[in-house]
């Protein structure tokens, strides 16, 4: 089983929609959870920390739910310029960061 | 812009060649890693170094060697691959405190064998 699971999508949207992607992880002992983005042909760049209680950061929201073994990311009033592939990571042990297969969204005009 | 600094951004490299990657960071993080992403999929971890010591060796075959010559620079060097290495290859830093491990990373090696 794969440390972590994610939907690949694609995921194809509006302007202006909502948009919600999960991740599930299979380590019930990971400690740190994160959403990165990554454009075509460029690196993962941080886009947010999940914490247990939640946080958002403008119209990005993260959750975690430890007892389910999922994190979600919600976008809200996408833009065109969200388009890209958003992926999960789960950090397990020392340092030992796994990355889901990340999930493809178009943000349609 | 990342202050994870990759060099080089393009490499082509046949089987017999010997070649290095190279990767610095200057935010004083004490762990450093290296990913091979290929096209369409997640970034893989091969190597973890922490403190300047290697911490995690994901089953990686012996034509890839880490080194980590100082907490700032780390290297990956590359003999006899297979053309199925060809990837990008991705290097990444992270503090050391508390299980904060908010990765950052550089801009890739893209290498192709032929």
């Amino acid at each position: 089983r794969k440390e972590v699971e994610q939907d690949p999508g694609p995921f194809n949207v509006p302007e202006g929609a909502t948009v919600a992607f999960n991740c599930t992880y299979s380590n019930s002992a990971s400690q740190s959870f994160f959403w990165y983005r990554q454009d075509c042909r460029k690196e993962p760049k941080l886009l947010m920390s999940v914490y247990s209680s939640g946080n958002e950061d403008g119209r990005f929201t993260a959750q975690l739910n430890r007892a389910s073994q999922y994190i979600s990311l919600l976008i809200r009033d996408s833009k065109l310029s969200d388009s890209a592939t958003y992926l999960c990571a789960v950090q397990t042990g020392a340092n030992n960061l796994f990355f889901g297969t990340g999930t493809r969204l178009t943000v349609i005009p | 812009d990342t202050e994870v600094t990759q060099t080089p951004k393009h490499l082509v490299m046949g089987m017999t060649n010997k070649k290095s990657l190279k990767c610095e960071q200057h935010m004083g993080h004490r762990a450093m890693y290296w990913y091979k992403q290929k096209a369409k999929k997640p970034p893989e971890l091969m190597f973890v170094y922490s403190y300047e010591k290697l911490s995690i060796n994901e089953s990686v075959p012996s034509r890839f060697s880490p080194e980590c010559p100082n907490s700032s620079l780390l290297n990956l060097h590359l003999h006899a691959l297979q053309p199925e290495d060809s990837a990008l290859y991705l290097c990444a830093s992270s503090q050391e405190a508390g299980g904060n491990t908010e990765a950052f990373f550089g801009q890739g090696t893209r290498l192709t064998v032929v």
